[in-house]
């Protein structure tokens, strides 16, 4: 298994560009989620999804949009970056009722 | 609302010290507590969970409902705990899991 896969690793994006950071993972896993790290302040969670078609935001979901097509892919939508969102992005994967999270890699992402 | 307090952002001892890395959380309800940690240029991963009550690499870690706190805890630092470590918070359905602000972890020789 690859567990979760995360495209790009890195990523330079100017104000006002938009683009779709990738996550897949291969374990059948039906929660789903997005971080951001920042120094100083953790990870926290943009938006997260319990199963295909069904996402809901987390606690800094403005910018970004998602959707779960199906169970193995979740992909994180920014509309228009700003410098704001320059951070490192993880996706996280879990079975149903474990709460053992697996990450993946994440993508450093900046925006000029 | 759920919140996840680590005090200390950086925490320096030397080997053989013991360790407690500190988290404190609030939650009405029954939580689920959870220890992840990143090492260098790794991802992160889970380290221990309360529910399974385990020792993993020497760390232990209990729920103090009275207190509301999970402080982890090794009797002997060894340089290669060196990391990040994060308290995280889950509930009922482990949905979302809410994460401190971390602790860096540094064990000198």
């Amino acid at each position: 298994n690859a567990g979760v896969t995360q495209t790009p690793k890195f990523q330079v994006l100017k104000t006002g560009q938009s683009m779709t950071l990738q996550c897949a993972q291969d374990m059948n896993h039906e929660y789903m989620s997005w971080y951001r790290q920042d120094p100083g302040m953790g990870l926290r969670l943009i938006h997260y999804s319990v199963g295909a078609g069904i996402t809901d935001q987390g606690e800094v979901p403005n910018g970004y949009n998602v959707s779960r097509s199906t169970t193995e892919d979740f992909p994180l939508r920014l509309l228009s970056a700003a410098p704001s969102q320059t951070s490192v992005y993880f996706c996280a994967s879990t079975v149903r009722g474990t709460g053992g999270y697996t990450f993946g890699s994440g993508t450093r992402l900046t925006v000029v | 609302a759920q919140r996840v307090t680590q005090p200390e952002k950086l925490l320096s001892v030397f080997k053989g010290a013991p360790v407690e890395l500190k988290c404190n959380y609030s939650y009405s309800g029954s939580p689920e507590l959870f220890w992840y940690v990143q090492y260098s240029r790794q991802r992160l991963q889970l380290l221990l969970r309360h529910i399974s009550r385990e020792s993993i690499k020497g760390f232990t870690a209990d729920l103090n409902k009275g207190e509301t706190s999970f402080h982890l805890k090794k009797p002997f630092a060894q340089e290669e705990d060196s990391a990040m470590y994060y308290c995280a918070l889950s509930w009922t359905g482990f949905q979302k899991l809410v994460f401190g602000t971390g602790t860096r972890l540094l064990v000198s020789p």
